[in-house]
């Protein structure tokens, strides 16, 4: 496609409950992060594809959050048993290159996860 | 470890006012420098890159210069319009290789006309 789409563009889960965020990538990038974006912050990394290899996943906060990049396209970030902590915008950016790559990212225009 | 600090905000200036948002990094290396904008209700846009010592990143009338004896890429503009009305953000290439970028808290910048 034309950019990077994420779905569902807002999710509202009750606390405990288990989510899935889905990003698809622009078509041939070879480079796919995930973000957390809180209120009022800079994103922060949460992990790295390249292709459909995890090559970083130290910024994912607690062992339930898992990604996952099967195909070396779409990529789906779960959150298990969510809290109210991880109320945040999850942004998903893409890159048609290797890492440190003079391009930046594209991003979509994110996840907006509220848990009540 | 790698951290990028902005001047903190909210910055509010007239249409036509001179723009100046500070950003000084910490990383090893010579990383490549971007910065950021987020319009109300979008998702995070390239504004401008640098990759090297002393390159000037420009778009849309907007600067920055890499400066690595001050480890500084400060965005600025000569002229703003209501239009650039959105948050900042400065990021840097964190280390490791893997090409995660390391951001600022963001500069909301409201300009009135």
């Amino acid at each position: 496609g034309a950019g990077v789409s994420q779905s569902p563009r807002y999710k509202v889960a009750k606390r405990g409950q288990d989510v899935a965020l889905r990003c698809d990538p622009i078509s041939g990038h070879v480079s796919l992060f995930w973000y957390q974006q809180a209120l009022g912050q800079g994103p922060e990394f949460l992990t790295y594809f390249q292709n459909e290899a995890q090559l970083d996943k130290s910024g994912l906060p607690s062992d339930r959050f898992f990604a996952e990049r099967p195909e070396g396209s779409v990529s789906t970030l779960k959150i298990q048993r969510t809290q109210q902590e991880d109320s945040a915008v999850y942004l998903c950016a893409s890159s048609p290159d290797n890492p440190q790559g003079a391009f930046g990212y594209t991003f979509g225009s994110g996840t907006r996860l509220t848990v009540v | 470890g790698d951290s990028v600090t902005q001047m903190e905000g909210p910055v509010t200036l007239s249409e036509e006012a001179f723009l100046t948002i500070n950003c000084t990094y910490t990383a090893t290396g010579y990383p490549s420098l971007f910065w950021y904008v987020q319009y109300p209700g979008e998702g995070l846009q390239l504004l401008l890159k640098a990759t090297k010592a002393d390159d000037k990143g420009s778009n849309k009338g907007f600067e920055a210069t890499y400066r690595k004896e001050t480890t500084s890429f400060h965005l600025e503009k000569g002229s703003v319009q209501v239009s650039d009305s959105a948050v900042y953000f400065c990021a840097v290439y964190g280390s490791g290789n893997t090409g995660k970028l390391i951001f600022g808290q963001g500069t909301t910048l409201q300009v009135k006309p």
